[in-house]
């Protein structure tokens, strides 16, 4: 099984800063024959499911505010907030669909400072 | 708009049996993988089965395996989940997922773009 590790646990940030959220496979998602890093992040808001926010590492979802990025190829992955909102209070996680079983990160709780 | 409504948690002794059901509405529910996805009280996301559109392609985690059996009735657009067996390790929120493709395996598919509330499943004496 591929292990996803993300940093930090827990992130506190000050509105309208930046927020780096870091995701690290234990192998490679990166498919050589089409060059897409199989990555997913999603953002799980209190009492709610998870929304997908991100695809392919760096492909926004339709809807998703432009202040969330993703990046990284291989096996190191950040997801960015460029200007954290207070509705960005939420808990990211990343995940990977390269091979099954389908996992996902501990997760990492972003709060405002 | 995609809606699933998941149903039959609940509070349940250990070695019991539970079926939980997803009404799912707002897409054509026999194009689309879905799959469980459970979070256990505190913690992080656990992908438990997946079926394909057909229902003829399944998908288990080792966790819960042989233990658990899902299905789909496309007729009724409604997914399930038999789980047998339950351990005190199975409590937690189980939430019905719609995949992007006919078959979790398919190249792009395991993402999931719409999740249910999620229903709750309680393991203990």
């Amino acid at each position: 099984d591929i292990v996803m590790t993300q940093s930090p646990d827990s992130l506190a940030v000050s509105l309208g800063e930046r927020a780096t959220i870091n995701c690290k496979s234990s192998q490679s998602v990166l498919y050589s024959s089409n060059n897409k890093n199989y990555l997913a992040w999603y953002q799980q808001k209190p009492g709610q499911p998870p929304k997908l926010l991100i695809s392919w590492a760096s492909t926004r979802e339709s809807g998703v505010p432009d202040r969330f990025s993703g990046s990284g190829s291989g096996t190191d992955f950040t997801l960015t907030i460029s200007s954290l909102q207070a509705e960005d209070v939420a808990v990211y996680y990343c995940q990977q669909y390269y091979s099954t079983p389908y996992t996902f990160g501990q997760g990492t709780k972003l709060e405002v400072k | 708009e995609v809606q699933l409504l998941e149903s039959g948690g609940g509070l349940v002794q250990p070695g019991g049996s539970l079926r939980l059901s997803c009404a799912a509405s707002g897409f054509t529910f026999s194009s689309y993988a879905m799959s469980w996805v459970r979070q256990a009280p505190g913690k992080g996301l656990e992908w438990v089965s997946g079926i394909c559109g057909s229902g003829g392609s399944t998908y288990y985690a080792d966790s819960v395996k042989g233990r658990f059996t899902i299905s789909r009735d496309n007729s009724k657009n409604t997914l399930y989940l038999q789980m047998n067996s339950l351990r005190a390790e199975d409590t937690a929120v189980y939430y019905c997922a719609k995949d992007f493709f006919y078959n979790w395996n398919d190249d792009g598919g395991g993402r999931f773009d719409s999740w249910g509330q999620g229903t709750l499943v309680t393991v203990s004496s």
